[in-house]
């Protein structure tokens, strides 16, 4: 089934703590972006990567980072966790990047922080 | 920098007919995008507009104004699944999209 998956659904995480969330995409597109969406704030932009091997830092990149070594796998890490991490976080695609490509949802990591 | 607003919420009943607004100021517009969202769901594509006028697709259509910056979706006939929230987000010159808070839209029977 072509589309993007992530893991995991949801995760309870100590603070301090580091997690790679994951996230795949079969549709071979070039673009690749990861947003939190929190209550009241909407989406926000976190990284992007316009193609394999390239990354950019969005709005809200503190904390985070990413890495784009394939086509299909942008890969989400919080190398120390914090309380004000606990988010929704959405994977995000489009055939190309820089452009107005319409974007593609991945279905969400629901992160807790303690 | 980027401002998008919409309205928080709006409440309609089933059958009727409802107009969502979407202003923003963007340092560049490469059209934009409205989205819907049910709870505890991914943002699903609705439309796109780049120039101005109205895109009609079925029960939604999407109107644009660039020299006004103003952009609205509107749905017809509704339904108690059109129970959702709703994405305004505009792409301007840049790499991604930039979204509105969205607007919660209650249909009633």
């Amino acid at each position: 089934i072509a589309g993007i998956t992530q893991a995991p659904t949801s995760q309870i995480l100590a603070a301090g703590r580091r997690m790679t969330l994951r996230c795949t995409q079969d549709m071979r597109h070039n673009a690749m972006y990861w947003y939190r969406q929190d209550l009241g704030l909407g989406l926000r932009l976190i990284h992007y990567s316009n193609t394999a091997g390239t990354t950019g830092k969005g709005e809200v990149p503190d904390g985070y980072s990413v890495s784009r070594a394939n086509t299909d796998d942008f890969p989400l890490t919080l190398a120390s966790a914090v309380p004000s991490q606990t988010s929704v976080y959405f994977c995000a695609s489009s055939q190309s990047g820089g452009g107005p490509d319409t974007q593609y949802f991945g279905p969400g990591t629901r992160l807790t922080v303690l | 920098g980027q401002n998008i607003d919409q309205p928080t919420e709006m409440t309609a009943t089933e059958g009727a007919i409802v107009q969502i607004n979407c202003t923003y100021q963007t340092s560049g517009f490469n059209g934009l995008f409205w989205y819907q969202q049910h709870a505890g769901e991914a943002p699903t594509f609705l439309s796109y507009n780049v120039l101005d006028g109205l895109e009609e697709k079925g029960r939604f259509s999407s109107f644009l104004s660039r020299s006004k910056g103003y952009s609205y979706l509107l749905l017809k006939e509704l339904q108690m699944k059109d129970s959702a929230s709703y994405l305004c987000a505009v792409s301007d010159s840049g790499y991604a999209l930039n979204f509105g808070k969205g607007t919660s839209l209650l249909v009633t029977p």
